[in-house]
């Protein structure tokens, strides 16, 4: 299974954008990018994913690099709310199966 | 819509002993998962089923553990008998078939002592 890389920790300001960085080197062609979060004693949580355009929804954008090497997670206010642990996560198109690492842990200071 | 139910919230045995976790899915969610997650890790995924078939359980471990999903709507985890490495929390998830989106409850925290 594909692997990702991701910072253990990241800090950021109430009401600015954060970038959250997901590198996946050996990703293949069939490989889908995830972004799932958990908030703290909390099930996880969707909220986008990716195969090569960027995408956007009511919750996030996630850029994805013209290799695919790579990707962001951008949350484009950062609430108070959104103080949780950022998992970066793929897969391959036929399989819906999920392989989680540790994730970045997102602290938001108002 | 509701969401996916977990039963217990909390449960604390001892070693050797047996538990049960019960998880309703969203209604009209074919697949449903069982995930483990110890603390600060990533969940574990146990097993997965499609309506009441089982599509991978490669990470079970089979000799202690047990699932099932009778009528591919409401499952069951079983535990017997515990080890104190299986102190966890246990996370259910559902998905429409098809979906990449799954959806978590609020999982059962077990504490083996």
């Amino acid at each position: 299974d594909a692997k990702t890389t991701q910072p253990n920790s990241m800090e950021s300001n109430e009401e600015e954008p954060v970038h959250l960085p997901c590198n996946h080197s050996t990703i293949s062609g069939t490989d889908y990018i995830h972004w799932y979060r958990q908030l703290p004693s909390q099930g996880p949580e969707y909220v986008i994913h990716g195969l090569t355009s960027n995408v956007n929804n009511r919750m996030a954008s996630l850029a994805i690099a013209e290799d695919r090497k790579s990707s962001t997670l951008i949350l484009h206010r950062a609430t108070l709310r959104d103080a949780a642990v950022y998992y970066c996560i793929l897969n391959a198109g036929n399989n819906r199966k999920l392989i989680w690492g540790l994730g970045t842990s997102l602290a938001v200071n108002p | 819509e509701a969401g996916v139910a977990q039963s217990p919230r909390y449960k604390i045995i001892e070693k050797r002993q047996s538990v049960a976790f019960w998880c309703n899915p969203i209604s009209g969610h074919a697949t449903l998962y069982w995930y483990q997650q110890i603390l600060g890790q990533g969940p574990k995924l146990l097993i997965q089923f499609q309506n009441n078939g089982v599509v991978d359980d490669s990470q079970l471990p089979k000799d202690r553990f047990s699932a099932e999903r009778l009528k591919g709507v409401d499952s069951t985890l079983k535990i017997q008998p515990a080890k104190l490495e299986d102190s966890a929390v246990y996370l259910c998830a559902s998905s429409r078939f098809g979906s990449y989106e799954q959806y978590f409850g609020p999982g059962t925290r077990l504490t083996v002592t």
